[in-house]
């Protein structure tokens, strides 16, 4: 079936470094994506999202990047400071119908002081 | 604005018995979505609500079942549990029936012995 997954399980950074933690998705028909962040004993906290239609897209110290050709997709967290410490997921939804999200298992990412 | 909550925070059962968990989605959203989410995992869809319907089921045994209330709050019943049921399970909250942005709550922690 279709599925989304993490390049890698952890990512160890230094404080003040920026961050960059990559997805791959194999359902080519997705047209949504969200990154959540998750800290421990936490729900997931929605950090940001982007559409198909879009390649790019930046918050707040935080921008998500989508490239469509080789179905992957990543977070690059500027700065990264120890509060940035938790899992991160990527989760994405199959079309602009579908009313679930399939996530993928999730980079713990630990900031180094 | 509050944003979804979930009650219990934890519980313990016993393998057979039956348990039911609460939502209360964001003000102003009408779906409600519940994932299961075992230790070291994503989330796992279970079940969307929509306007009081049953829009989509993950792949669950009939042991889970759900309803939504009119004020868009949900339960989530699971019967006969299992060793295997223990998880955290979510739920989240949207605005529409899509898996369009979809905010979390803190989730609660089920444990079978």
């Amino acid at each position: 079936g279709e599925s989304v997954g993490l390049h890698l399980p952890t990512l160890s950074v230094q404080e003040g470094d920026n961050s960059i933690i990559n997805c791959a998705y194999s359902n080519s028909a997705s047209d949504y994506f969200i990154w959540y962040k998750q800290e421990s004993g936490k729900g997931p906290q929605f950090i940001i999202d982007i559409r198909s239609n879009m390649d790019k897209r930046q918050g707040q110290r935080v921008t998500v990047l989508l490239n469509k050709t080789v179905k992957h997709l990543s977070l690059q967290i500027a700065a990264t400071q120890p509060g940035d410490s938790a899992v991160y997921f990527c989760a994405e939804r199959g079309d602009s119908n579908d009313y679930k999200l399939s996530f993928g298992a999730g980079t713990t990412v630990t900031v180094r002081a | 604005d509050a944003g979804v909550t979930q009650s219990p925070t934890h519980l313990i059962k016993t393998r057979g018995q039956q348990v039911t968990l609460r939502c209360s989605p964001i003000s102003g959203h009408k779906s409600v979505s519940w994932y299961q989410q075992v230790l070291g995992q994503g989330p796992q869809f279970i079940f969307q609500y929509y306007e009081k319907e049953e829009r989509g089921r993950g792949n669950f045994p009939d042991r889970f079942s759900a309803r939504q209330f009119p004020n868009y709050s949900s339960e989530l019943n699971v019967n006969a549990l299992l060793l295997g049921d223990s998880a955290l399970y979510l739920c989240a909250s949207s605005l529409l029936g899509t898996a369009y942005e979809q905010y979390f709550g803190p989730g609660t922690r089920l444990t079978v012995t």
